[in-house]
């Protein structure tokens, strides 16, 4: 089965930017999709079709997916998006839905 | 507007039958081109999908999962629903109801708000 690997966390100073990623074979000829989870909460699309925002989604995020790795960007980081973030996809090879194991967003 | 809204007991005794509802608001089990999906989620731990009914009706299922799990659709009641056999501990999570949208490489959108359900005797 499809595998999509994401690093356990990452930790950025408030008004930098933060890069999460998630590896998979050949993930750039496949389509993504980005969640934000904060705690108690159910996950909630911030990026989907690999780009692009929803209504709601603020313009400091940012998706691209090309090669082994697509990568969900944040800029200027509010202490508001500290929470986890996974990425998932649809595997056309086995006709199921696969979720990264997430990464939890530290602000310092 | 598509609301989701997981129900059924919060408590279930290994080794019997999980089982929960998702009630669809502001929109069709059986229209569009949609996939209702069971998703869950242990304590502290990552989101794994369960498995899911298709606006055809027709499903697909986790591997790792497959041979405990049956999920189904109530047009008449605009639900579908979720059972897992022979639970254990390792079944304990908040199970989510999410639909998929459009298309199977759509995104998980809505989700329910989801529902915890822990599995002791």
């Amino acid at each position: 089965s499809y595998v999509l690997t994401q690093p356990p966390s990452v930790s950025v100073a408030p008004g930098q930017t933060a890069r999460i990623t998630c590896g998979g074979i050949h993930i750039g000829s496949k389509t993504v999709h980005w969640y934000q989870q904060k705690p108690g909460q159910a996950p909630v699309v911030v990026i989907y079709y690999d780009s692009d925002r929803p209504s709601g989604s603020p313009e400091r995020f940012s998706g691209s997916n090309s090669g082994n790795t697509a990568t969900l960007t944040l800029s200027g980081v509010e202490a508001g998006d500290e929470a986890d973030y996974y990425c998932q996809l649809w595997d056309d090879s086995s006709a199921h839905w696969v979720f990264g194991g997430g990464t939890k967003l530290t602000v310092l | 507007q598509v609301q989701l809204q997981e129900s059924g007991p919060g408590l279930v005794k290994p080794p019997e039958t999980l089982s929960l509802t998702c009630t669809v608001s502001g929109g069709s089990v059986s229209s569009g081109t949609y996939y209702w999906s069971w998703v869950r989620q242990p304590p502290g731990k990552g989101l794994e999908w369960i498995g899911c009914v298709s606006y055809s009706g027709s499903t697909t299922y986790n591997p790792s999962l497959k041979s405990r799990v049956s999920i189904s659709a109530d047009t008449s009641k605009n639900e579908f629903s979720l059972k897992l056999s022979s639970v254990t501990a390792a079944d304990t999570a908040v199970y989510y109801c999410a639909r998929v949208g459009g298309q199977p490489i759509g995104p998980f959108d809505p989700w329910g708000q989801g529902a915890l359900v822990t599995v002791s005797s």
